[in-house]
């Protein structure tokens, strides 16, 4: 079965800095698809960026982008430029191509000070 | 607005009763997904339809059972509650099990309380 592990509870980050969360996970797949998701305090889940795996180039989306490492199993977020807007749960999620099915993490608690 | 819509927002009922959530999920969208998170937790995944079938199941208790109707929508029935069972349950919906689209849109959630 597919797991999906991240290990940072919490993250803290200043205003306009730089912050990466870490996401890793287990898989005998070779194609799969990988998401991060952010949950604010409304508890709405929001599609943040997404990585399909059998492309080599990394995801962008503005200030957001990852650091997909195939053969490591690791998928991190980088949020660049942080604004208060981001602070927020993440979760990584897999999704098995074969199974249909989309597992998340436990998730980061993203706090973004001032 | 995701288009994925979940009814009722907020739920509180007693231990030992029943309840059903509903899903209407986005226009087209042929898979359902539906998630458990419990306070500060993360998603538990329960079980997935896709165009009426069961097609992956997860951590669901025997006293919970869904279905995905003809016309798409899905229904996740609660039974025999428990104080343990109280969380926001979401459902999610995708165009498809698989492919370049695969991505799941998320509605806001029903929050059940179990008093």
């Amino acid at each position: 079965a597919q797991t999906v592990t991240q290990s940072q509870p919490e993250m803290s980050v200043q205003e306009a800095e730089t912050v990466t969360l870490s996401c890793t996970y287990d898989t005998s797949e070779s194609d799969y698809y990988l998401f991060w998701y952010k949950q604010p305090p409304s508890r709405q889940m929001i599609l943040v960026i997404r990585q399909e795996a059998y492309k080599q180039q990394n995801a962008t989306e503005n200030r957001f982008s990852v650091n997909f490492q195939k053969a490591a199993k690791s998928f991190s977020l980088k949020i660049s430029d942080s604004q208060l807007g981001d602070a927020a749960m993440y979760f990584c999620a897999y999704y098995s191509t074969s199974y249909g099915k989309l597992t998340f993490g436990q998730g980061t608690i993203l706090t973004v000070h001032p | 607005d995701s288009g994925v819509t979940q009814t009722p927002k907020h739920l509180i009922t007693a231990t030992g009763q029943r309840v059903t959530l509903r899903c209407s999920p986005r226009s087209g969208d042929l898979s359902v997904y539906w998630y458990q998170q419990s306070l500060d937790q993360g998603l538990q995944f329960l079980i997935q339809y896709y165009n009426g079938e069961e097609r992956a199941k997860g951590n669901i208790l025997e006293r919970f059972s869904a279905q995905q109707f003809p016309d798409l929508h899905s229904e996740l029935n609660l039974s025999s509650l428990e104080l343990g069972d109280s969380a926001l349950y979401f459902c999610a919906s995708s165009p498809r099990t698989g492919g370049l689209n695969t991505e799941a849109f998320f509605g806001q959630g029903t929050r059940l309380t179990v008093v």
